[in-house]
């Protein structure tokens, strides 16, 4: 167990929808990033938040959005849902966000699309 | 902008021998950290090995290690004594570590599914 915590673990919804994706890092730790996992792109950075601010952006979709509140967990807001967009999320955590530091990865939200 | 290639989409070795996995990457930057994650069925993704690109030593836990070679932008990973428990999706990743203390994502190559033959 690596301590982040994704819910829920799978989510089934219709395109056009929008959905939430939660993330709880480790405790103490106050850097978190969402990374998209699918079939035809890989694995793919979209977003990293260092202490409530947003640190650096990959490749993250207009019709996505993220946020990470005061109390460190973090939303991934996914809209206007899209067949591609069926995938599986992940978080992960960080103490800080230096390149020399293990980010934690939770066990992902598996996001499917119909 | 990085990218990271592994050219093996899947290796197949018996329990107990030695594999190696390949992996190159295309960066104009000379600091760096590199990665091997494993992800087992259980999707969880879980840090192997690491290397810091200014380290000429190669890295090594326990039966993993990795050869580094900077020149060549190559960085595979070799598992020794081969366990049933290896068996996952092996991902090379890189790192950029700027002088601000680096805050881009890692980025992946496809993976290499490594079976294990007992």
């Amino acid at each position: 167990d690596s301590g982040v915590t994704q819910t829920p673990k799978h989510l089934i919804t219709a395109t056009g929808q929008r959905v939430t994706l939660r993330c709880s890092p480790r405790s103490g730790d106050l850097s978190v990033y969402w990374y998209q996992q699918s079939l035809d792109q890989g694995l793919q950075f979209l977003i990293q938040y260092y202490n409530g601010e947003e640190r650096a952006k990959g490749n993250i979709l207009e019709r996505f959005s993220a946020q990470q509140f005061p109390d460190l967990h973090s939303e991934l807001n996914l809209s206007s849902l899209e067949l591609g967009d069926s995938a599986l999320y992940f978080c992960a955590s960080s103490v800080d966000p230096g390149w020399d530091t293990e980010a934690f990865f939770g066990q992902g939200t598996r996001l499917t699309v119909v | 902008a990085q990218t990271v290639t592994q050219s093996q989409p899947e290796m197949s070795v018996q329990e107990a021998e030695t594999v190696t996995l390949s992996c190159t990457y295309d960066t104009s930057e000379s600091d760096y950290y590199l990665f091997w994650y494993k992800q087992p069925p259980s999707r969880q993704m879980i840090l192997v090995i690491r290397q810091e690109a200014y380290k000429q030593q190669n890295a090594t836990e326990n039966r993993f290690s990795v050869n580094f070679q900077k020149a060549a932008k190559s960085f595979s990973l070799k598992i020794s004594d081969s366990q049933l428990g290896d068996a996952a999706m092996y991902f090379c990743a890189y790192r950029s570590a700027s002088p601000g203390g680096g805050a881009d994502g890692l980025t992946f190559g496809k993976g290499t599914h490594l079976i294990i033959q007992p």
